[in-house]
């Protein structure tokens, strides 16, 4: 069945510093999707990406999709304490969630 | 507030219990999704009601069930509760099956504690 692997699982970066996290499919997906989970919140859709080499951004995060419509990035610049979280992706049969990555700032 | 109303928010009970946590979609949605996180551990899916039928099934436990009403509302029902069944568990609802549409507003979760 189709699997979806997030890394890294942990990452504590220096706040003002950039942050990346990976998400890969065993399968080809129509579209993924990106959530973002406040500590002690709940997950909250951040974005979807349709097309093959898709990018979008919103104001510091970039979001890419891969040409071959496997994988997925999310780009962070210059991060801020109000980007902690888990981040989570999510293919279009929402019943598999990437394992999702967690972002600590070191202030 | 999400729109995806979840009730009760915490609930602790014991070993070999049953419970019912109830989900109310955001209005105009008729997708419900059950997740379980466990204390920092992603989002394991349950089970996806549509228009009150059962559409897709998680690794859900036997001794869960669930189902959702006329009014779309949706019930997770979990019995002889174990210490492992503690976790937050999720509702989410979406507007309808189609992948292009199906972005989930989560409600803020239930959060079952068995002592």
């Amino acid at each position: 069945g189709q699997q979806v692997m997030q890394i890294p699982q942990y990452q504590h970066v220096q706040e003002g510093e950039d942050f990346t996290t990976y998400c890969n499919s065993s399968t080809t997906l129509s579209n993924i999707q990106w959530y973002k989970q406040r500590p002690g919140g709940h997950p909250v859709f951040l974005i979807q990406l349709v097309k093959s080499g898709e990018v979008k951004k919103q104001k510091r995060l970039t979001f890419q999709f891969g040409e071959a419509k496997k994988n997925s990035s999310l780009h962070i610049t210059a991060t801020q304490t109000t980007d902690v979280g888990t981040y989570f992706c999510a293919g279009p049969e929402k019943y598999i969630f990437g394992t999702g990555t967690r972002l600590k700032i070191l202030a | 507030d999400s729109g995806v109303t979840q009730t009760p928010k915490h609930l602790i009970t014991a070993t070999g219990q049953r419970v019912t946590l109830r989900c109310s979609p955001r209005s105009g949605d008729l997708s419900v999704y059950w997740y379980q996180q466990s204390l920092d551990q992603g989002l394991q899916f349950l089970i996806q009601y549509y228009n009150g039928e059962e559409r897709a099934k998680g690794n859900i436990l036997e001794r869960f069930s669930a189902q959702q009403f006329p009014d779309l509302h949706s019930e997770l029902n979990l019995s002889s509760l174990e210490l492992g069944d503690s976790a937050l568990y999720f509702c989410a609802s979406s507007v309808d099956l189609s992948s292009g549409a199906n972005v989930l507003t989560f409600g803020a979760g239930s959060r079952l504690t068995v002592l």
